[in-house]
């Protein structure tokens, strides 16, 4: 069974830089597990989702275009997480942060991406002095 | 940047209804395009994923049909549990999610 779970601040002041951990169990971000990944989602109040990024098992990294100067995701296999950190925190930022798994699937013609098939449970972080 | 649209923003309806939500790709995305289902206070649940593949466990009432940038997704007859929002995210080229749309009960 896959599980997720975010963790970190519940609140950030303007400029600071945000970490937040994804800690998972059923299944491995290792070299040896292909097709395996972990994205970062997050949602303000009343708003839509709006993506982050993504860490692959082979450490390949994909970044939202108009957030990826101010994002770094990164994993820890042996400790079975992944860590999200954003950086110049603005009261804009405040949302619900979700991590969740992400899996490849295929077409016939052998073509792949992957979806964000199982979520955490969320973290919502406020920014403000 | 691929931009998505969804239609309409609100569906009031009543159980048993048949519902059918829209969503549009700034360019063509192939199959490459995914439903999720909220409710309030829950996170995000996958429901159908390359446009028309239901992902295991969701029930048969639900269906997504389209390619390229046009894309539906269809509540056959709508249950109490179906009321929530649903949002489109296309996975063509990184990841971006429509606007979403709230169904709502009649």
């Amino acid at each position: 069974q896959i599980t997720l779970k975010e963790s970190g601040p519940t609140l950030v002041k303007p400029t600071q830089t945000l970490t937040l951990t994804c800690t998972f169990s059923g299944f491995s971000l290792s070299t040896s597990d292909s097709g395996v990944g972990v994205g970062w989602i997050r949602q303000p109040p009343g708003k839509a989702l709006e993506w982050l990024g993504n860490i692959y098992w082979d450490d390949d990294k994909r970044y939202s275009s108009s957030l990826k100067r101010r994002l770094t995701i990164t994993k820890d296999t042996s400790k079975n997480q992944v860590v999200l950190t954003m950086t110049n925190m603005d009261p804009v930022d405040t949302a619900t942060y979700y991590c969740a798994h992400s899996l490849y699937y295929y077409d016939s013609r052998g073509n792949y991406r992957d979806a964000l098939d199982i979520w955490g449970q969320g973290t919502m972080v406020t920014v403000s002095s | 940047d691929i931009q998505m649209t969804q239609s309409p923003s609100f569906v009031s309806a009543s159980v048993g209804d048949r519902v059918n939500i829209t969503c549009r790709a700034s360019q063509g995305i192939s199959s490459w395009l995914a439903w999720f289902q909220q409710k309030p206070g829950e996170a995000p649940k996958l429901l159908i994923y390359a446009a028309s593949t239901l992902q295991s466990g969701v029930p048969s009432r639900f269906s997504g049909s389209g390619s390229g940038t046009d894309f539906t997704l269809t509540i056959s007859s709508l249950q109490p549990e179906d009321f929530a929002t649903y949002y489109c995210q296309q996975g063509n080229t990184l990841f971006t999610f429509g606007p979403g749309t709230k169904v709502e009960i009649k």
